[in-house]
């Protein structure tokens, strides 16, 4: 049971390109999540998803799309990176909406 | 709008001495309130929860919170800090959106 995983664990980018970030989940969660952390602002969130094929917007979302095609993974994409999109990237997922979410071990981007 | 605001941004402490950190939040409804701890290079772990009952919830590593709703406070608690406990820790309030404070960091000296 290895609970939320992330890959890449770092990655580089250059301005302008694109990547994806994958979240994968063995626990059978419907809520999955994307944060952000950036330094003395906690985690922000930038979507979230209810269910297979869901998606919504959180605090954060612009210059991110996601997708759900399957229960267990949460994609993030960024499709023109920019420098202030350098963070580390957590994937959270929960069974439920208040229940205790469960973090992966983050990716730490970095756009030049 | 929900926020959650902690009121240290960081504390240093020696060894043995006694913690509590600030949480407040602001929504006045039901909610369920979290402690995470993210030690250094690591991703966020659940430090103790409530939901509802006894308002005193006690977790692991010796932590406890109070949850005392006239006040809208979630402090942290622990009678005896470890050098191990150094970390970064985070309140979290989930009421319509789940919603982190901006973290305390916690430095213990040896």
């Amino acid at each position: 049971n290895a609970g939320v995983t992330q890959t890449p664990k770092f990655r580089v980018l250059k301005t302008g390109q694109s990547m994806t970030l994958l979240c994968a989940q063995d626990m059978n969660h419907e809520y999955m999540y994307w944060y952000r952390q950036d330094p003395g602002m906690g985690l922000r969130l930038i979507h979230y998803s209810v269910g297979e094929g869901t998606t919504a917007k959180g605090e954060v979302p612009d210059g991110y799309n996601v997708s759900r095609l399957k229960k267990q993974n949460f994609l993030l994409g960024l499709e023109s990176a920019a420098p202030s999109q350098t963070s580390v990237y957590f994937c959270a997922s929960s069974f439920g909406p208040r229940d205790t979410q469960y973090f992966g071990p983050g990716t730490r981007l970095t756009v030049l | 709008a929900q926020s959650v605001s902690q009121h240290n941004h960081h504390v240093i402490l020696s060894e043995a001495a006694s913690l509590e950190l600030g949480c407040n939040y602001s929504y006045g409804g039901t909610v369920n309130l979290f402690w995470y701890v993210q030690y250094p290079g690591q991703h966020l772990q659940l430090l103790l929860k409530y939901f509802s009952g006894d308002p005193l919830v006690k977790g692991i590593k010796g932590f406890e919170a109070e949850f005392i709703k006239s006040k809208f406070s979630f402090n942290l608690r622990k009678p005896s800090v470890q050098w191990s406990d150094t970390a970064e820790y985070f309140c979290a309030v989930i009421s319509q959106n789940f919603v982190f404070g901006p973290g305390t960091r916690l430095s213990v000296l040896p």
